[in-house]
């Protein structure tokens, strides 16, 4: 079946660093979203892509859907220490059937004060 | 609103013990889904529905049994727990187009021994 590969698995970074992280895929999406989960807690989706190149950005977080349709990235600019959690990607072919949102494995975001 | 409510947030039980995960939504949503989530494995489909009456399976549904006889309800059932169903399951739900994102709940974390 379809995979997504996320890297890296882990970030131990310093308040105020930039971050960046991403997914990639044998098979193409038409649909990229980025998810974060703090402990304790279902995943919330950060930002929806819906077209290839598309750059969008809410707040300090900033994602673009790759040319090939096929990687997603996502940058997180001056992180503080509420950033801390797992940061997921997945990707989707609407249209078809509803089962399809793949996960990647996750980006665990650690934030020293 | 509530969002997407699951019962209950801690389970433990013993091999062999059958038990159900209560799911329910508020936000008029069609489809639900049914994910279990392993450390460092992401999330992993087990059933969904796109509607009352409906339901499929996903990627790893054996062990599971799941049925949808209202809009606002997706109960998922173990009939004989094993140790491999050891995880935290989430329930989530999503619009008719579900490339507006899934909605998730908090999670129930179980333990089986």
């Amino acid at each position: 079946g379809q995979q997504l590969n996320q890297s890296p698995q882990s970030m131990f970074i310093q308040e105020g660093e930039d971050v960046s992280m991403n997914c990639t895929s044998s098979s193409i999406f038409n649909t990229w979203l980025w998810y974060k989960q703090e402990p304790g807690e279902g995943p919330v989706l950060l930002i929806a892509l819906y077209k290839a190149g598309e750059l969008t950005s809410n707040g300090r977080l900033t994602a673009q859907f790759g040319i090939t349709r096929k990687d997603s990235f996502l940058n997180i600019s001056a992180s503080i220490p509420s950033d801390v959690g797992i940061y997921f990607c997945a990707g989707m072919n609407y249209g078809g059937s509803q089962g399809n949102l793949i996960f990647g494995k996750g980006t665990k975001l650690s934030v020293k004060p | 609103n509530a969002g997407v409510t699951q019962t209950p947030k801690f389970r433990i039980l013993k091999i062999g013990q059958s038990m159900t995960l209560q799911c329910t939504q508020d936000m008029n949503h069609n489809y639900m889904y049914w994910y279990r989530q392993d450390p460092g494995m992401g999330l992993k489909l087990i059933y969904y529905s796109v509607g009352a009456g409906i339901t499929d399976k996903g990627e790893v549904p054996n062990g599971y049994n799941v049925s949808r006889s209202t809009t606002e309800d997706f109960p998922l059932r173990l009939e004989l727990a094993a140790p491999s169903q050891t995880s935290v399951y989430f329930c989530a739900s999503s619009p008719r187009t579900g490339a507006l994102g899934y909605t998730f709940g908090s999670g129930t974390r179980l333990t089986v021994v």
